[in-house]
């Protein structure tokens, strides 16, 4: 069965510190891949997606992702955090047998001011 | 455009009663999603609709909940008889026929069963 695994449930930076949040996927096939996020009292919202291509794929606000398949990762970076990235981060796939989301269980990032 | 909407934000029931979630799409978005979390768990798939058939329901987790989606646009959830594990957020997503995986997300009913 897919899953998503993310390393960090939370996380706490200051700011200007940089930031790394693992994430893997299992699955032997093709797949999508995401990250989401979500801001104090909003919704659901994509920050990058990788469909093909380049590996390194760059969102908004400043986040980038790196796919490795070799590794079935998708880490999600941004080299100087700020305080306005409080939020929590959900990495998530899509495999090429359907159209359902398979998420990870979130991080929860708090920057400091 | 208007995004993905949903009705109530927050609905506070008793076990063994019946709560009805609301959630309209993106207009033009023939799929619509229904995913769930549970508190401390990661959100998971309900089922998909595309226009008013159901793709796929096998994230449903028992016969207490129903979904539909007459004529293909808005969708209810229905719980009943609610249970105290029921409790959760659950969001709605569409998405277009065309690129169902890019998938945009309403701001979620949070349940809570007492």
């Amino acid at each position: 069965a897919q899953s998503v695994s993310q390393h960090n449930h939370h996380v706490i930076l200051s700011e200007a510190a940089s930031l790394e949040l693992g994430c893997n996927y299992s699955y032997g096939g093709t797949v999508n891949l995401f990250w989401y996020v979500q801001y104090p009292g909003q919704h659901l919202q994509l920050l990058l997606k990788y469909f093909s291509g380049d590996p390194l794929v760059k969102g908004i606000k400043g986040f980038e992702a790196e796919f490795i398949k070799s590794k079935f990762s998708f880490n999600l970076r941004k080299p100087s955090v700020q305080w306005s990235d409080t939020a929590e981060y959900f990495c998530a796939v899509v495999s090429d047998r359907d159209d359902k989301i398979i998420f990870g269980k979130g991080t929860r990032l708090h920057i400091l001011p | 455009e208007a995004g993905v909407t949903q009705f109530p934000s927050h609905s506070v029931i008793e076990k063994g009663q019946t709560v009805t979630l609301r959630c309209d799409p993106i207009s033009g978005h023939d799929n619509l999603y229904w995913y769930r979390r549970v508190m401390g768990k990661e959100i998971k798939f309900l089922l998909h609709f595309v226009k008013e058939s159901k793709q796929d329901e096998s994230g449903m987790p028992n016969n207490r909940f129903l979904a539909e989606r007459t004529g293909g646009t808005y969708s209810t959830l229905k719980v009943q008889p609610a249970e105290l594990e029921d409790s959760g957020v659950y969001f709605c997503a569409s998405s277009q026929v065309i690129r169902p995986d890019t998938q945009y997300f309403g701001p979620g009913t949070r349940l809570t069963v007492l």
